[in-house]
């Protein structure tokens, strides 16, 4: 089946600082990628959908300048964290569609903000 | 809109006693169905989908599930359990179109599996 990479697979990173968690598809053009996000021992919530080239569209909820989404190639979408607090520590997945496929997904981001 | 609940957050059965994980489903154009397992603090493995196809669908390691539409239930069975299968399992539900592979996940069922 079709990969999809994700990388860190863990980051630690100081309160005040940012984070980019990067999200690739190997061997498949994404012209679609979604970023989740989950709490422990919750299920994985919608943050955003990107398409190739056109912003992202948030999640209500979800501050767009805060969680910055960048789509700028078809086998990669990055996902800036602003300004991190701990509050904003979870495990974020991302996947990754062609046009006409299912969604594959990446092995995780474990986020600690301390 | 979509939604998804998954009856039981913890299920717990004996090596080869049979699994059943529930799943109900709402939506209001058909939907795209698929349960996903969880290993911890990994991505999400696909083990099958509903795309309108054949109502029993069959997946990996064993798993099969039948789309009941009369009672908008997705339920994911498994013969025998297998030590291996202790996991999380998700339920999702997606639309077809432009917006089919943005999923709206069930709350997780962990099936704990006893020797």
């Amino acid at each position: 089946g079709a990969v999809v990479s994700q990388h860190p697979s863990w980051v630690i990173c100081k309160s005040g600082t940012s984070v980019k968690i990067e999200c690739r598809s190997l061997d498949f053009q994404a012209t679609t990628m979604f970023w989740y996000r989950q709490f422990p021992k919750q299920s994985l919530m919608l943050m955003a959908t990107s398409n190739e080239g056109s912003k992202a569209t948030y999640e209500q909820g979800v501050e767009k300048d805060k969680f910055l989404i960048n789509h700028a190639s078809l086998t990669l979408s990055t996902l800036t964290v602003t300004s991190a607090h701990p509050e904003d520590s979870s495990f974020y997945i991302c996947s990754a569609r062609d046009e006409g496929t299912e969604a594959f997904f990446g092995q995780g981001t474990r986020l600690t903000v301390v | 809109a979509q939604s998804v609940t998954q009856l039981g957050s913890h299920v717990s059965v004996s090596e080869g006693a049979l699994v059943l994980l529930r799943c109900n489903y709402s939506s209001s154009v058909p939907p795209y169905l698929f349960w996903y397992v969880q290993y911890p603090n990994q991505g999400l493995q696909l083990l099958l989908k509903y795309t309108s196809a054949a109502t029993l669908v069959k997946g990996i390691n064993g798993f099969e599930a039948e789309f009941k539409k009369s009672e908008t239930s997705f339920h994911l069975t498994k013969p025998s359990a297998h030590m291996s299968d202790a996991a999380e399992y998700f339920c999702a539900v997606s639309v077809g179109g432009t917006s089919y592979g943005k999923l709206t996940f069930g709350q997780g069922t962990i099936l704990t599996v006893h020797p």
